[in-house]
């Protein structure tokens, strides 16, 4: 059975600071997807990056990175120089199959960050 | 990206009526959506997989008879929450998959928050 673990429940910071955000999952298909979403006090989910399993190059994008480890099953996301903006609820989620694809995903319990002026 | 759209975005109903959620693909098509319920703090749960021209697939726990779920066009599905009830109150939202994309992306609706007084 699929099932992601976001261990941190809640994180607090003061601006600045660099954070990372741990996510473990469990799959027992060679071919799956991992992602994360941003979920600001709005509600809506912001897609942040998708990551397939074959492709375990770590990524970059601007003061977020993503590193995954399929060793450890880990995809943890670190923001650099943290801003007040980033506060939001951040998930974790797989996806399986090849042919299924990004269609059902299933949710880490999110970490509810928070950036202090 | 593509677009889905959610309406409404919140609403409020008392105890006993039904509400429906509208979640449409703006400018592609989906052969299959999913709905999704977020109570406050939690984390998101998949409920159904909405299958256009045929029937829903409810994941366990969730009562289809409670949940209607109508996929009638390639780029409208609907969720009705029938005889709603306080405990109903939560986040609700969709996402959709481009038939004629590629099989690594799916698009979120804002959600629709439904509060059952």
């Amino acid at each position: 059975a699929q099932k992601v673990t976001q261990a941190q429940t809640e994180i607090s910071v003061v601006e600045k600071e660099d954070v990372t955000l741990d996510c473990v999952y469990e799959t027992r298909d060679t071919t799956y997807y991992l992602f994360w979403y941003k979920q600001p006090p709005s509600g809506e989910l912001v897609f942040l990056i998708r990551r397939n399993s074959f492709d375990e190059q770590n990524e970059i994008s601007g003061r977020y990175s993503w590193n995954f480890q399929k060793s450890t099953s880990s995809f943890n996301f670190t923001i650099t120089a943290s801003q007040v903006v980033d506060s939001a609820v951040y998930f974790c989620a797989l996806s399986e199959g090849l042919i299924q694809g990004a269609q059902k995903l299933v949710f880490g319990q999110g970490t509810r960050l928070t950036i202090n002026p | 990206g593509a677009v889905v759209s959610q309406h409404p975005s919140w609403v409020i109903c008392k105890s006993g009526t039904s509400v429906k959620i509208e979640c449409r693909s703006l400018d592609f098509q989906a052969t299959t959506m999913f709905w999704y319920r977020q109570f406050p703090k939690q984390s998101l749960m998949l409920m159904a997989t909405s299958n256009e021209g045929s029937k829903a697939t409810y994941e366990q726990g969730v009562e289809k008879d409670k949940f209607l779920i109508n996929h009638a066009s390639l780029t409208l599905s609907t969720l009705t929450v029938t005889s709603a009830h306080p405990e109903d109150s939560s986040f609700y939202i969709c996402s959709a998959r481009d038939r004629q994309g590629p099989n690594t992306e799916a698009f979120f609706g804002q959600g629709t928050r439904l509060t059952v007084v």
